[in-house]
């Protein structure tokens, strides 16, 4: 099972927007709605950001929004702050019965 | 609230068994509506999921490391367990465990919350 492909680094300014993809196939992204979206600051463990590509957790800002076409899920982050500069993944459930992630993106806050 | 914690060998010799356990507070390892998962980050590397387990007696391993990978729970103990056979340096890796959400039909979703995580290094 090859990882979801995503760019390796997204930047903008405080206050701009930007938008992570996150490329699978029709086997994983493109199969089911069981695409999630998780934060990474260094040190620490992932946190749940988006499930089912476009709820977010209780606690989670309506900054951050997802959202999937054909094989290709994205993350939208609105108002950018500070505190959003973190590593970003993906994930998806798998036809295979299995569970995969992306490669992960580094979004820096200019 | 929801806790969990992994603990074990912080460093394994190659070709030798790394084990983990992970500890679960606050709630039951039984839950029917919940798998529990292992992931793994190599140092300045992406996620990769390991595997899942279901109460049921469901589990799902990595097809890229099922040949050398158990994973089970102890229910008196609320304990999930990871063992990783013949590893060699790029089993290296903070390892995580999670809650992952069931959503029937033997499929998996979202994991929250994240354990701590452990750094194994694989070293002579």
């Amino acid at each position: 099972q090859s990882a979801l492909t995503q760019p390796a680094s997204v930047s903008g300014s405080p206050g701009q927007s930007i938008t992570i993809s996150c490329t699978g196939t029709s086997s994983d992204v493109g199969a089911y709605h069981y695409v999630s979206w998780y934060q990474q600051h260094p040190g620490k463990a992932p946190k749940l950001m988006i499930y089912g590509v476009n709820n977010r957790p209780s606690g989670v800002s309506n900054r951050f929004s997802g959202s999937k076409s054909g094989n290709t899920a994205s993350l939208t982050i609105s108002g950018l702050q500070a505190e959003d500069e973190a590593d970003y993944y993906c994930s998806s459930y798998t036809s295979s019965a299995s569970y995969v992630f992306g490669t992960g993106t580094k979004v820096t806050v200019l | 609230q929801l806790q969990l914690q992994e603990s074990g060998s912080g460093l394994v010799k190659p070709s030798e068994t790394l084990s983990l356990t992970c500890t679960i507070s606050g709630g039951s390892i039984s839950s029917l509506d919940y798998y529990w998962g292992w992931i793994r980050q190599p140092p300045g590397k992406g996620l990769e999921w390991i595997g899942s387990f279901y109460y049921r007696g469901s589990t799902y391993y990595s097809p890229s490391l099922k040949s050398r990978l158990t994973i089970s729970v102890d229910t008196s103990k609320n304990q999930l367990s990871l063992r990783l056979r013949s590893v060699t340096a790029a089993d290296t890796a903070v390892y995580y465990c999670a809650r992952q959400r069931n959503v029937g039909w033997g499929r998996m979703d979202w994991f929250d919350p994240w354990g701590q995580g452990t750094l194994v290094t694989v070293s002579s």
